[in-house]
């Protein structure tokens, strides 16, 4: 059964840093795509990342290039988000999400979330 | 950035179709996937690759695609229906995944 798993959220100051990790099992984790997406209160999904298999490459959200940085750790099953600089408008849920692996980029099955808010 | 319209609201009584519409500049190249969240859960994926449906998914849920539009179709709405939709594609100009405003369906 694929289990994503995340943790590491939090309340955090808005100029501060968070990570936030993912934990995976079910499948063959280094096959596969991640993707961060995010849910803010009483607004839509917003992707934020994706990071490919090996780790070779990674893409970003306008709203968090620069202050975000994804990695994996394949050897752990381990996905993590880096956040710095952060604001209230990246207050949300973070979800990971496992690419389905099609043609086009889509996410077969998700964590429950991390909730991240972003209040002094 | 590439952006993708939803109408806001869908109404819909249950046993009828609910029709939501997705549109974007050039997305008959793009593969169209559909969420189903429900308050306080993860999405569901409940179409993908435009018209695909992954197992556990009732026929009931159908995607399709035309012009500049893409339509996810419900047909015979059931009360447990009910949650927000969101269209996604990927943007390969901006190497970014979008998603749609989202469609709040309501079976009266």
């Amino acid at each position: 059964e694929v289990q994503l798993v995340e943790s590491g959220g939090g309340v955090v100051q808005p100029g501060g840093s968070l990570r936030l990790s993912c934990a995976a099992s079910g499948f063959k984790f280094d096959e596969y795509a991640i993707h961060w997406v995010r849910h803010a209160p009483g607004k839509g999904l917003e992707w934020v990342s994706l990071i490919s298999g090996d780790g070779e490459s990674a893409y970003y959200a306008d709203s968090v290039k620069g202050r975000f940085t994804v990695s994996r750790d394949n050897s752990k099953n381990s996905l993590f988000l880096q956040m710095n600089s952060l604001t209230s408008e990246d207050t949300a849920v973070y979800y990971c999400a496992k690419d389905r692996g099609s043609m086009w980029p889509n996410s077969d099955y998700w964590g429950q979330g991390a909730l991240v808010t972003v209040s002094a | 950035s590439y952006v993708l319209t939803q109408p806001p609201s869908v109404s819909v009584a249950p046993g009828q179709t609910a029709k939501i519409t997705c549109g974007g500049n050039n997305i008959g190249s793009k593969g169209v996937h559909w969420y189903q969240q429900k308050p306080g859960q993860a999405p569901v994926v409940v179409v993908y690759d435009d018209s695909a449906r992954p197992s556990g998914i009732p026929e009931r849920f159908s995607g399709s695609k035309s012009g500049i539009t893409a339509t996810l179709t419900i047909s015979r709405v059931e009360v447990g229906d009910e949650a927000d939709y969101y269209c996604q594609v990927w943007d390969s100009a901006s190497d970014q995944a979008v998603f749609g405003t989202g469609t709040k369906v309501t079976v009266l």
